[in-house]
Parts: C-alpha cells; structure tokens; sequence
C-alpha cells in the first residue's frame, strides 16, 4: 500500500494476557518508529529500528515490551503479561534513509481489562 | 518524559479568529516538525523547519523556528471549523533520528 498499515486497529486484551501488534511500513522506507500515546496526549517514544537494527529502544517501560523487525520491513511490538496501565494506542511511523519526517500509521488501540 | 512543552493545551475558538500554538524546549534540535491529528487517526505532517529564525507559510499557517533552535510557533489565521484538532509539534535532536513529541495542543473551531 501507498501508507504505513497498522493491525489490528483494535485489539481488547484481558489482564495477563500477551498481544502482537503488527507495523507495515511505506515500502522502501529505511527507519520504523513506535510510539505510545495516551488519550489527548503527545505520542511517546518507545522504540526505533533502522533497517532490521534496533538502534534506540529507551523508551520500552519495561522488560514485557519487545520489538523487532527480522528483515528490515514488517515490525512487530510484542506486549507480554498486559497490564490495565498498557492501555493506550500503539503508533508506528516510518521514513526514508535520508529524511526523517515521519508517516504514521492509524495506529492500534489497545484496552486491557 | 516530555522535553517539548506546548501551550495553551487546550483552545476554544469562533471561526473566523486568530490564534498562535506555542512550542518550547531548553534542548536544541536539528529541525522540528508540526504535526496535526484527528481522532482516530495517525498524527499527519504540516511542515518542517531546519533552519533557527526560519519562518514558513502554509496557506492560513504560519510556522516560525526560533533563533536558538529551541522553541517554535504556528499562528492560524482565520480559524476555521476544519482546523479542529490535535496539534503536535516534534524535535528531533542531533544525536539520535528519533522524534520527541510536544504535549499537544486540542484546538476547537466552532461555526
């Protein structure tokens, strides 16, 4: 597609339960962003990966979030034992090698319960 | 944590009016970005600027960067209803590619 492509756009989760979000980004795009953004706020950082490298994941809260993008394209934030406090939508962005404006995806919403 | 501050946070406004979004840092960035997003949806790019005192112009938009780097503003002229929304503004620093995002601003034009 001509966007960044984010599933599910939705996704309830019970406490405890683990979940996968899936990032599809603008094809040729070398750097993949994700972000978490609480309602009405500014999206935090969580992570960043060039190619299939993650360069940058200082902004994961904890050791239940991972991140990965085997082969340099599809990435896919991976949340482990969801707490209520991961309740928010997951955004993903992706731009070129040599310009770092961003495109975002719609992101997921993700409610755990 | 947040290194970009926006204000105001909140903006309730008549069509027709003038209002200026500001976003300020005490980090210096490379460039910084302004972002605007409806709900539901992905944050979309307004403008770019790179260059400390540039001033950029998008139809009823005006986006200026601040001499030091540090601090940027959008003034909307004419506000209209389509103008509502959340309005982002994001730094990227020299030593890493990531974005920092601004704490935002939720603009309300009523007709």
């Amino acid at each position: 597609g001509a966007g960044v492509s984010q599933s599910p756009r939705y996704k309830v989760a019970k406490r405890g339960q683990d979940v996968a979000l899936r990032c599809d980004p603008i094809s040729g795009h070398v750097s993949l962003f994700w972000y978490q953004q609480a309602l009405g706020q500014g999206p935090e950082f969580l992570t960043y990966f060039q190619n299939e490298a993650q360069l940058d994941k200082s902004g994961l809260p904890s050791d239940r979030f991972f991140a990965e993008r085997p082969e340099g394209s599809v990435s896919t934030l991976k949340i482990q034992r969801t707490q209520q406090e991961d309740s928010a939508v997951y955004l993903c962005a992706s731009s070129s090698d040599r310009v770092t404006e961003a495109f975002f995806g719609q992101g997921t919403r993700l409610t755990v319960v | 944590t947040q290194l970009l501050e926006q204000s105001p946070q909140f903006l309730s406004i008549q069509e027709g009016e003038n209002l200026t979004v500001y976003c300020n840092s005490s980090s210096v960035f490379s460039s910084l970005q302004w972002y605007r997003q409806e709900p539901g949806e992905g944050p979309v790019l307004l403008v770019t600027v790179v260059t400390g005192g540039e001033v950029k112009k998008l139809k009823r938009l005006t986006f200026q960067f601040g001499d030091a780097r540090k601090d940027s503003s959008l003034h909307i002229t004419a506000a209209q209803p389509g103008d509502t929304g959340l309005y982002l503004c994001a730094g990227e620093s020299y030593n890493t590619d990531k974005l920092i995002f601004g704490t935002g601003t939720r603009l309300q034009v009523f007709p």
